[in-house]
Formats: C-alpha cells, structure tokens, sequence
C-alpha cells in the first residue's frame, strides 16, 4: 500500500507565526503536488516539484521536495488570516499515473 | 470558464435508494475522476477513466458505478446507497498533472 503521510493534521496559529506541514513517504515520486483547498471548494493547485532537492517560492509560501524525491514540506512566513485552509499535498508516481493523497492538513491562522 | 461542473451540490438519499451523480468538464481533458472525501482521510480515489471509452477501479471501488459517457462527461452511480457512502464527492479531469476539480457533491445517506 502506498502511503503519503502528512503532518500536523490540524494546526492553530496567530497571524504573523511560522509554520511547516509535511508530507512523508517511503514510495519515490516522479513529481509531488501542492493543492488548497477552502470550505464548499475543490482542491486548487497551488505548486508542483519535480526534480529532487527543488525548492519553489509563491510569495510567502515556500515549497521543498526531499532530496530522494520521498518527502515534501510546506513551508508558511508570517501567516495571514488568508491563509487559513485544508493543505494537500500528492505524490505522482509514473508507475501507474496514480496520485497518491495525504489526508490533509486544516490551517487555521487567528488574527 | 467553468472547468468541471458537478451536479448536483446537495443531495440526502435515503438507504437503498440510488442515484447518479453527474461531472462535466470543457478543458478537452483525456482522463476523468471521481474522489470521496471523508474527515481526515484526506481524497480517496473511486474510479478513472484515462480516456473515453475507458474505465477502471480506484482504491475504494465498491458500491460504485461508473459510465464515461463521452470526452466530456464521467458519472457516478450509486445502486443502492449505504450510510457508509455518506461523504462529498469531487470529480477531476486532468489532460497529463495536475488535476482540475470540481466543487462537489455533498451527499447524505439517512
């Protein structure tokens, strides 16, 4: 069973703090993806990485894939009430085109 | 820009009753899917259709049919609903990564 796991599952916080999510795996991904989700919405995309070791920056969000292309962390710099949701991520695998889901993880940023 | 349309948003069945959930996308994708989503457990994969004609079993398959009706439109049905199908169900279209998803579909069984 391919597994991805993510932590933390739930995560409070005031406006301005630093956080990262993480998202582990004994199974290489081809590529790993970040998606958000808000309440009453589907998931939307918000990065993919592919190569190992690549780090990706939108705005105050940093992204990073493990060198071993097994593990990926979300990193967040002085979190804004905006950035409150459920967080993602999903590994890619080649071998069968399947994306492997972790079970989430739900943000909560307090003002 | 509607991208994939799923319908309807709201449903309540009662046990034993069935129904057919709709998903429709206009981004010319290739391959379509149908999720469940339950509280921590994060997306769970029902079925896929990596083209039109095809279709094939997901991680949790059972209790589920399906029908890729043509390029644009993948259904969901359900024969008999069980309350242990209770869940918001998504339904995505991708032409290689990443998926599209649509707003789902919050389903309850009583």
């Amino acid at each position: 069973t391919q597994l991805l796991e993510q932590s933390p599952q739930f995560l409070s916080i005031q406006e301005g703090e630093n956080l990262t999510v993480y998202c582990n795996s004994s199974s290489v991904f081809s590529s790993l993806q970040w998606y958000r989700q808000e309440p009453g919405e589907g998931p939307v995309l918000l990065v993919t990485v592919v190569t190992g070791g690549e780090v990706k920056k939108l705005k105050r969000l940093t992204f990073q894939f493990g060198d071993a292309r097994k593990d990926s962390s979300l990193h967040i710099t002085a979190a804004q009430p905006g950035d409150t949701g459920l967080y993602l991520c999903a590994g890619f695998m080649d071998s069968n085109y399947q994306l492997i889901w972790g079970a989430g993880t739900k943000l909560i940023i307090k003002p | 820009n509607a991208g994939v349309t799923q319908t309807p948003k709201f449903q309540v069945l009662k046990t034993g009753q069935s129904m057919t959930l709709q998903c429709a996308q206009d981004m010319n994708h290739n391959s379509m899917y149908w999720y469940r989503q339950d509280p921590g457990m994060g997306l769970r994969l029902i079925y896929y259709s990596a083209s039109e004609g095809t279709t094939d079993k997901g991680e949790v398959p059972n209790g589920y049919n399906v029908s890729r009706l043509n390029k644009r439109e993948f259904s969901l049905r359900l024969e008999s609903a069980a309350p242990s199908q209770t869940s918001v169900y998504f339904c995505a279209s991708s032409r290689h990564q990443p998926q599209h998803f649509g707003d789902g579909t919050r389903l309850s069984i009583l």
